[in-house]
C-alpha cells in the first residue's frame, strides 16, 4: 500500500545551524504535501506545504522542496533556534482520494543552545 | 481560539469497556478523521469521514468504529478495549474534497488497564 518514509527519526543540532528532513512517499498520484510541527503536549500544527504543481516554497526561516520524479520532498530550516525543537511530520496525500493523508513517521528535533 | 476540540485530555478504562471518543469542530468542516499516534509509527489513520453519516475506514480499523450524526461531531468507538489500544488519539478536520491541511485536536491519551 502507499506509504511515506522519513527521515532522520531523530536530529539535533546546534543553535544557529540549519536542519534537514527528508521524506519519500510512494504513491505517484499524491499531489499535495504538508508538514506538521508538534511541541511536547500539543497538537499537530500545519508550517507549510507544497503542491505538485510546485518545486520549491519558502516562509522566513522555513522551506520545502519537492522533487516529483524521486518521489521525496524535504523540509529545510535554517538559523534554528531552541523554540523549533520539536517533533515534525510530513504527510502525502492519497492520489485523488480527496482530503486523505499519509504520514510519515515523524523526526524528533532538539536544537540545543 | 480552539477549533477542534476532544472531549477528553486523558482517559483510563479497563480491557473489555466501551470506550466514546468525541470530537467536535466549529469550522464547518466537511472532512474529519481519527488517528492514532504511537512513538515510531507516526499518525495512522483508523476511520474517516466526509459528510455527515458517512464513514470510510482506514488503515487500521480492525476494534474501532465510528459515528457521525451531525456535521460538526465526529465520535470514535472503541467495541471493547483492550490493552493494545493504549495511546494518543488524534482527531483532525478539512476542508472539502481538494487536498487541503488538517486542524487537529489536543489528542486523547487513552490508557487501557
Amino acid at each position: 500500500g502507499e506509504n511515506v518514509e522519513q527521515h532522520p527519526s531523530t536530529l539535533s543540532v546546534q543553535e544557529g545551524d540549519s536542519a534537514v528532513i527528508k521524506c519519500t512517499y510512494s504513491d505517484s498520484a499524491s499531489n499535495y504535501f504538508p508538514w506538521y510541527k508538534q511541541e511536547l503536549g500539543k497538537r499537530p500544527q500545519l508550517i507549510i506545504d507544497i503542491r505538485s504543481n510546485v518545486g520549491e516554497k519558502k516562509d522566513q526561516r522555513i522551506a520545502v522542496t519537492l522533487n516529483k520524479t524521486a518521489k521525496h520532498f524535504s523540509l529545510h530550516i535554517t538559523e534554528t533556534q531552541p523554540e523549533d525543537s520539536a517533533v515534525y511530520f510530513c504527510a502525502a496525500s492519497r492520489g485523488n482520494q480527496g482530503g486523505k493523508l499519509i504520514f510519515g513517521q515523524g523526526t524528533e528535533l532538539s536544537v540545543k543552545p | 481560539d480552539v477549533k477542534v476540540t476532544q472531549s477528553s485530555r486523558y482517559l483510563v478504562k479497563r480491557t473489555g469497556e466501551k470506550v466514546f471518543l468525541e470530537c467536535v469542530q466549529d469550522m464547518d468542516h466537511e472532512n474529519m478523521f481519527w488517528y492514532r499516534q504511537d512513538p515510531g509509527l507516526g499518525l495512522r489513520l483508523i476511520y474517516f469521514s466526509y459528510d455527515v453519516k458517512m464513514k470510510e475506514k482506514g488503515d487500521i480499523p480492525e476494534g474501532y468504529s465510528v459515528s457521525r450524526e451531525k456535521k460538526e461531531r465526529f465520535s470514535l468507538i472503541l467495541e471493547s478495549a483492550s490493552t493494545n489500544q493504549t495511546s494518543m488519539y488524534l482527531c483532525a478536520s478539512s476542508l472539502g474534497t481538494a487536498n487541503r491541511g488538517y486542524t487537529f485536536g489536543s489528542g486523547t491519551r487513552l490508557t487501557v488497564v
